[in-house]
């Protein structure tokens, strides 16, 4: 079984400033997916960001951006110039047969 | 494109007595659902795959005989909590997919039942 871990419950951000969030991944499979979700206060998961393994290219969407390390199995997520609508919780999930397996979670809190 | 909608969205209930909730994709085929579960600041948790006109697939310590899931269409899929308790209390999330792009799924807005 694949476990994803996300190593920080909470995270706080001044708005317009740059926040990271970390993510590492446990597989012995070579090809997969990786992908960032964000679950608002309306509990409506919205995909983020995705990642393929066999790109070595690192995903980008608008101000959101990934570090992926395949090697050292770490998925990073950054957001820049953080707004107020990105308040919520990210979560980091990895997709292999088709099943996605998630990481804990991480709130983010975009302060005025 | 690729929307996926959960009827009703809150639902109260009577211990002992059964729910029915309802995911639907609204403009696509969904070969295959799944259906999560989530408690308050927590992870989703995966509870069973079903694959149209197929048996669901239920994850490792989750009750088939409790949670019925049914996916008679390409468009509808249902999960019934029978005998609810109030520890059945919790947010239940359905995503869609189609055969070939399953590494994406579709999440539909979940649904918040309540047991008293």
């Amino acid at each position: 079984a694949q476990t994803v871990t996300q190593s920080q419950p909470e995270m706080s951000v001044q708005e317009a400033e740059t926040v990271t969030l970390s993510c590492t991944y446990d597989t012995s499979e070579s090809n997969y997916y990786l992908f960032w979700y964000k679950q608002p206060p309306s509990r409506q998961m919205i995909l983020v960001i995705r990642q393929e393994a066999y790109k070595q290219q690192n995903a980008t969407e608008n101000r959101f951006s990934v570090n992926f390390q395949k090697a050292a199995k770490s998925f990073s997520l950054k957001i820049s110039d953080s707004q107020l609508g990105d308040t919520a919780m990210y979560f980091c999930a990895f997709n292999s047969d088709y099943k996605l397996s998630f990481g804990a979670g991480t709130t983010v809190t975009v302060r005025a | 494109g690729a929307v996926v909608s959960q009827h009703p969205s809150w639902v109260i209930c009577k211990s002992g007595t059964s729910v029915k909730i309802e995911c639907r994709s609204l403009d696509f085929q969904a070969t295959t659902m799944f259906w999560y579960r989530q408690f308050p600041k927590q992870s989703l948790m995966l509870m069973a795959t079903s694959n149209e006109g197929s048996k669901a697939t239920y994850e490792q310590g989750v009750e088939k005989d409790k949670f019925l899931i049914n996916h008679a269409s390409l468009t509808l899929s249902t999960l019934t909590v029978t005998s609810a308790h109030p520890e059945d209390s919790s947010f239940y999330i359905c995503s869609a997919g189609w055969d070939y792009h399953l590494y994406e799924q579709f999440f539909g807005p979940g649904t918040r039942l309540t047991v008293l």
